[in-house]
């Protein structure tokens, strides 16, 4: 079974400060990866996605994963982050060819400060 | 993506009770999944809907503590049966157009169990 770890549980950072959330998983095959984002009050969003093809991907409102195969890692980037960035960010994992099992890290939340 | 509605949003519950949630899908899709947030937790998958046949539970869950329905490609509830304050969480539905897509979350029934 694939498994999830988030490294930072609570970040806080100032506007316009860059912003690097770890992710790493465990599974043994080829694996779909997600960063979804919860933002107060509203219901879990995909922010992006990796199937195949570029490590990095680039997602809405400025934010990019790289995927970095050797080191089952898809960290989430922004260069700089604003004050509604503010939110909840999973990383999820799932295997290739199949929607299901969708299995979530524990979530990092981010505080971004004026 | 898709536009999903949850009912009730939240509820505050007696032990013992029961309580369904339904889950409403603006259009068909292959999959759909119900999960479990508890608080300060993540979220864990509890079973993938099947549109016409049983449902396929994940392990730690069981039928006759979350029965499922699924009767068509756009709709499924998902009940709580038996309630007791451990089952206080926010339970949500999540589709998926295909096998191999992404998941999207519907908004997330709170419940309380008193």
């Amino acid at each position: 079974a694939q498994s999830v770890s988030q490294h930072n549980h609570h970040v806080i950072l100032s506007e316009a400060a860059s912003l690097e959330l770890g992710c790493n998983y465990s599974y043994g095959g080829t694996v779909n990866l997600f960063w979804y984002v919860q933002y107060p009050g509203q219901h879990l969003q995909l922010l992006l996605k990796y199937f195949s093809g570029d490590p990095l991907v680039k997602g809405i409102k400025g934010f990019e994963a790289e995927f970095i195969k050797s080191k089952f890692s898809f960290n989430l980037r922004k260069p700089s982050v604003q004050w509604s960035d503010t939110a909840e960010y999973f990383c999820a994992v799932t295997p290739t060819g199949t929607a299901s099992k969708l299995t979530f890290g524990t979530g990092t939340r981010l505080q971004v400060t004026l | 993506s898709a536009v999903i509605s949850q009912k009730p949003s939240r509820d505050i519950c007696q032990r013992g009770t029961s309580l369904t949630i339904q889950c409403q899908v603006d259009s068909q899709v292959t999959m759909m999944f119900w999960y479990r947030q508890q608080p300060g937790q993540s979220l864990t998958l509890i079973a993938t809907a099947n549109q016409g046949s049983e449902a396929t539970y994940e392990s730690g869950f069981v039928i006759d503590k979350f029965p499922i329905s699924r009767p068509n490609l756009t709709f499924s509830t998902l009940t709580v049966s038996n309630m007791s304050p451990e089952d206080s969480s926010i339970y949500l539905c999540s589709v998926a157009r295909t096998q191999n897509n992404e998941q999207f979350f519907g908004p997330g029934t709170r419940l309380t169990v008193l």
